[in-house]
């Protein structure tokens, strides 16, 4: 069964720095989102990516984090300079007709 | 006011037992979808099922079922016959709107914690 892929599955990164968060979604699908969950608690949705262009974001997704998706095939979240309160899971995910379906996942720890 | 109510912060459940954990939701839309994600402690995030608010019968995936209950606004995820395995955080979720609108529109509800015993 098709699924969508996320790398790498844990980052570590020091306060300040940029990372870069890849995701392939499932082939053929056309909707890719970034939702983030802290620990125990809810997951938030950061932003959408329709078309090669983002669709909706919210406010958590300032203008410290980016989206592109460089190749047709990988779909990249970049923080620029992270905070602690950066620290999640964040989870790729891409939908096609009614189903959404996640990826397994980054955890970001930033120290 | 919360849009997903998932009232059992934790459940226990003994192994080869059937279990239902609860969600209710509120929404004033004509259109929308229902959702139950499975979350082992591994963290990723696992499509269990879903319901579309015009399908006539409940959702069904091999031991999962939904009793949707569209008057009551609630669509109960049952589990049959417990494994170890399924001991996991359950969320329910709720799209409203167009099938694509997966945005802002799309909202978790605070998970139920389901732990499965020997």
């Amino acid at each position: 069964e098709p699924e969508v892929t996320q790398t790498p599955s844990h980052q570590v990164t020091q306060m300040g720095q940029e990372v870069i968060l890849r995701c392939v979604p499932i082939s053929n699908h056309l909707y890719f989102y970034w939702y983030r969950q802290i620990l125990g608690q809810k997951v938030e949705f950061l932003v959408s990516f329709y078309n090669n262009e983002i669709s909706e974001k919210s406010e958590i997704f300032d203008d410290q984090f980016s989206v592109e998706r460089p190749d047709g095939s990988n779909f990249t979240l970049k923080i620029r300079s992270t905070k602690l309160e950066d620290s999640a899971m964040y989870f790729c995910a891409s939908n096609f007709n009614e189903k959404l379906f996640f990826g397994s996942g980054t955890q970001l720890s930033v120290l | 006011a919360q849009k997903i109510t998932q009232t059992q912060p934790g459940m226990f459940v003994q192994e080869k037992e059937a279990v239902t954990l609860d969600c209710t939701y509120d929404t004033s839309d004509p259109s929308y979808g229902l959702f139950w994600y499975k979350q082992p402690s591994s963290g990723e995030m696992i499509f269990l099922i879903y319901q579309g608010s015009y399908d006539q019968q409940n959702a069904t995936e091999g031991r999962y079922s939904l009793n949707f209950q569209k008057a009551r606004k609630s669509a109960n995820l049952v589990i049959s016959a417990s494994q170890l395995g399924d001991s996991a955080m359950y969320f329910c979720a709720m799209r409203e709107g167009r099938v694509d609108n997966y945005g802002q529109n799309f909202v978790f509800g605070p998970g139920t914690r389901l732990s499965v015993l020997p």
